[in-house]
């Protein structure tokens, strides 16, 4: 059974850090690209960031570039978002996902529960 | 970045209706597109991907279609379960964006 299991998440202050972290198991972690989608109280679905199998490339929202990293541990089955300078806009819950590509499309078909960033004084 | 517009924002529909939702891409995303379903306090679920396809497990009563930049989402037959939002997504680029979801609650 695939599974995809997020922690870290908590209460901090404007311009502290913080570090998220994935847990994935039941499929060949290395294989897939993973990313990182938040959502603010009430609010919808945005995309944050991307890894891609290796860890090679990354790719990142314009209001994240520069104070988030994502990286992955594929020995560890592992994704993480390091998350610096934050802001209190960057209060949500954010999921890790997973991408698959077929030829006819790419999607996420797995996604975790979520873990709560909640940045305030 | 392509910009996903969906509408209507919300709307109410009583079990046993036909329900369509429909999604507008700012530029041509070929058939990238799929659809996701949420409900409150859960991640989302994928629906439908590549604009027509259902994902596995997912009930008949979802389909999907269009192409280009315009596509739509429509739900046979409500059931009860199916009160939830639905977000439109992009996959034809990065940033892979979403709508701003349309939310199916109960009249």
């Amino acid at each position: 059974e695939v599974q995809l299991v997020e922690s870290g998440g908590g209460l901090v202050q404007p311009g502290g850090s913080l570090r998220l972290s994935c847990a994935a198991s039941g499929f060949t972690f290395s294989n897939y690209w993973l990313h990182w989608v938040r959502q603010a109280p009430g609010k919808g679905l945005v995309w944050v960031s991307r890894i891609s199998t290796d860890g090679s490339n990354t790719n990142y929202a314009d209001s994240v570039k520069g104070r988030f990293t994502i990286s992955r541990d594929n020995a560890e089955n592992t994704l993480y978002l390091q998350m610096n300078s934050l802001r209190a806009e960057d209060t949500a819950v954010y999921y890790c996902a997973r991408e698959v590509t077929s030829s006819s499309g790419r999607s996420f078909d797995y996604w975790g529960q979520g873990t709560l960033v909640t940045v305030s004084s | 970045d392509i910009q996903m517009t969906q509408s209507p924002s919300s709307l109410s529909a009583s079990v046993g209706d036909t329900v369509t939702i429909t999604c507008r891409a700012s530029q041509s995303i070929s058939s990238y597109l799929n659809w996701y379903q949420q409900k409150p306090g859960k991640a989302p679920m994928l629906l439908i991907y590549a604009a027509s396809s259902l994902q596995s497990g997912v009930p008949s009563r979802f389909s999907g279609s269009g192409s280009g930049t315009d596509f739509t989402l429509t739900i046979s037959s409500l059931q009860p379960e199916d009160f939830a939002t639905y977000y439109c997504q992009q996959s034809y680029s990065t940033p892979r964006t979403f709508g701003q979801g349309t939310k199916v609650e109960i009249k």
